[in-house]
């Protein structure tokens, strides 16, 4: 079973850049590695996907060195609204098993 | 296209009665998970289903849980005979067939079940 790893919570203040790490030393060669966001009392949303080097959207960017063992989500410039969860997702064994990380939970400063 | 519809929105029990918590998957998509949120906690993973078949309850308890998605019809969590320690958000997340390893979980609003 994949395990995933986050730092439990973090701080930052309005629009400041926000890199949150997650470690997944078991992941399969094939797994894709996603990220989602969850806000009190909802469920989670999908932010971002990637395999390797970089992934950008419109609300992020993903980092994945060359050997996968880990995964940067980067939230350019943050606001009150990104307070929330923040997860990702690793799978082991194939598609059919999925794993969620601790989480991190990120608090927006004003 | 609606998303991922999930009823009720809140449940409450007693101990000892059943719950039964009802998941619509997106339109086209045939692919199932149940996850169990308890506060303060991540999502656990507890069953992995496709139209008619339970591909993976690994994450599911032993008794008194049972999941099943049919043919028709929405997927349903079945708890019986509930304990307090049942009380928990469950969310429902579905994707669509053949998405193999870059597969996309999209998720319900969850329901929120508290036994007395």
């Amino acid at each position: 079973l994949a395990k995933t790893t986050q730092p439990i919570s973090m701080d930052s203040y309005e629009g400041q850049e926000v890199n949150i790490t997650c470690s997944h030393n078991n992941i399969a060669t094939n797994d894709y590695i996603t990220w989602y966001q969850q806000f009190p009392s909802q469920g989670p949303r999908f932010i971002i996907q990637g395999y390797k080097t970089k992934v950008t959207n419109e609300v992020a960017s993903l980092f994945i060195p060359a050997d996968r063992k880990s995964s940067t989500l980067s939230l350019p410039r943050v606001s009150l609204s990104d307070t929330a969860v923040y997860y990702c997702l690793s799978r082991s064994g194939g598609y059919q098993k999925v794993t969620f990380g601790t989480g991190t939970k990120l608090q927006v400063i004003p | 296209n609606a998303g991922v519809m999930q009823n009720p929105r809140h449940l409450v029990r007693r101990r000892g009665q059943e719950a039964r918590l009802r998941c619509s998957p997106m339109k086209g998509h045939s692919h199932v998970y149940w996850y169990r949120q308890l506060p303060e906690e991540g999502l656990k993973f507890m069953v992995y289903l496709q139209k008619e078949n339970i591909i993976d309850e690994s994450g599911m308890p032993k008794e008194r849980f049972s999941a099943e998605f049919p043919k028709e019809g929405p997927s349903i969590l079945r708890i019986q005979q509930v304990v307090r320690g049942d009380s928990a958000a469950y969310f429902c997340a579905s994707s669509p067939p053949a998405s193999g390893y870059q597969e996309t979980q999209y998720f319900g609003p969850g329901t929120r079940l508290l036994v007395l």
